[in-house]
């Protein structure tokens, strides 16, 4: 059964700063991954998806990587700002080759000091 | 513009009265489902629907029905809501239903509290 965690559950950095984001899974056959960003009152909204076949993924200041052998995955935020300040949430399909449903995270509250 | 649209967005109800949260895509997408989020729980899938006539039970689908009769709308009908189905409600959908590389797109959420 396919678990996904990640790490830290919260963070909290001053403006700036470069910091990273992290995932784990556990079972190595996925599809991809999507990194999703969570605002209070919010829906997901889809930040990068990175397919199995892929390194990593770029949009902007965000960069993620995926290493599909050791189960982990990161997200890279770079000269972060206070409006990067959300819930992070990292999403795989289904494990079993299952596609119809999306295995999350519970998520990394981030907030970037002023 | 690209939107999943759910309503109601917040809704305060009792024990046993019939309700339903509407969702609806304008991108004609074949692939929608629900999802509740707890704390502590994350994410859980309810009901999925591959196409149009074609739902499935996700992981946690007691307690709740689904309809699919138009591509674009996947209502979640709550027949006789209880405390325990208090919760916050997504809606997602995906281009192709078996498109396993394409990016879900959520709703902003229905926040339902059954009292």
């Amino acid at each position: 059964k396919q678990e996904v965690t990640q790490i830290p559950a919260a963070l909290s950095v001053p403006e700036g700063e470069n910091l990273v984001l992290n995932c784990s899974f556990t079972d190595s056959a996925i599809y991809n991954l999507q990194w999703f960003r969570q605002d209070p009152g919010k829906g997901l909204t889809s930040l990068l998806l990175i397919q199995s076949s892929q390194r990593e993924q770029t949009s902007g200041r965000l960069n993620a990587s995926l290493d599909k052998s050791s189960g982990r995955s990161t997200l890279y935020i770079a000269a972060s700002q206070p409006g990067d300040s959300a819930t992070y949430l990292c999403a795989v399909p289904g494990g079993g080759g299952a596609t119809n449903k999306l295995i999350f995270g519970t998520g990394t509250l981030l907030a970037v000091q002023p | 513009e690209a939107q999943v649209t759910q309503n109601p967005r917040y809704l305060i109800t009792v024990t046993g009265k019939k309700l339903t949260v509407t969702c609806s895509q304008n991108m004609n997408h074949e692939y929608m489902s629900w999802y509740r989020q707890d704390p502590g729980l994350g994410l859980r899938q309810i009901y999925y629907s591959m196409n149009v006539e074609v739902t499935d039970k996700g992981d946690v689908p007691e307690g709740y029905k689904v309809s699919r009769k138009e591509k674009r709308n996947f209502p979640l009908i709550l027949e006789s809501p209880s405390p325990n189905q208090t919760s916050l409600y997504f809606c997602a959908s995906r281009g192709q239903a078996l498109g396993s590389n394409q990016p879900q797109h959520f709703g902003d959420g229905t926040r339902l509290s059954i009292l």
